[in-house]
């Protein structure tokens, strides 16, 4: 199984700011014959179910806010949101569909503000 | 509108079993790869079961052998009947759709909470 690991496991980062969660795979995940590398971003508010953000490691889901971008490839990927809003606050996950299954996922960063 | 209606969640004692459903709306579940993800308490996300469009199934190390997942084509619902529960097995239980062929989760419920406790 591939193993997905977050960090930090939590970050504070003041209103306005640049926020940064990595994730590294313990394979690759870039499938070479596509040049695609099958990574995504999850971000879950308290009581809610997750919400798709990133996919294919860099793709942003129709409707998320362009402060969201994912960056990486192979094992090593990054989630920045440019200029942290209120409602950013969340814990995040990515999670990996290279080989499934089982889909696995990264512990999540949780996001406060500082 | 796409929407997923878990349902069937609740507190059962160890050892037991219980079932639950997923209604879908918006979309057909016999043509799409369907999942059971779940999520203990204060912890991250666990793939727990997926029934592929042809119907065949894949299930986590954790579960396998007493966790089975089915669809009803008629009538548009996902299943995932759970035996032999554990108190592990405590934790809010989300169906979600595969947006492809093996790839990530475009829409989910709003999960049904199992509490596995004597």
């Amino acid at each position: 199984d591939i193993v997905m690991t977050q960090s930090p496991d939590s970050l504070a980062v003041s209103l306005g700011e640049r926020a940064t969660i990595n994730c590294k795979s313990s394979q690759s995940v870039l499938y070479t014959s596509n040049n695609k590398d099958y990574l995504a971003w999850y971000q879950q508010k308290p009581g809610q179910p997750p919400k798709v953000l990133i996919y294919w490691a860099s793709t942003r889901e129709s409707g998320v806010p362009d402060r969201f971008s994912g960056s990486g490839s192979g094992t090593d990927f990054t989630l920045t949101i440019s200029s942290l809003q209120a409602e950013d606050v969340a814990v995040y996950y990515c999670q990996q569909y290279y080989s499934t299954p089982p889909y696995t996922f990264g512990q999540g960063t949780k996001l406060e503000i500082k | 509108e796409v929407q997923l209606v878990e349902s069937g969640g609740g507190l059962i004692q160890p050892g037991g079993s219980l079932r639950l459903s997923c209604a879908v709306s918006g979309f057909s579940v016999s043509r799409n790869y369907m999942n059971w993800v779940r999520q203990a308490p204060g912890k991250g996300l666990e793939w727990v079961s997926v029934i592929y469009s042809g119907g065949s199934t894949n299930y986590a190390e954790s579960v396998k052998g007493r966790f089975t997942i089915s669809r009803d084509n008629s009538k548009n619902t996902l299943y995932l009947q759970m035996n032999s529960l554990r108190a592990e097995d405590t934790a809010v239980y989300y169906c979600a759709r595969d947006h492809g062929l093996g790839e990530w989760f475009d829409y989910w419920g709003q999960g049904t909470l199992v509490t596995v406790s004597s």
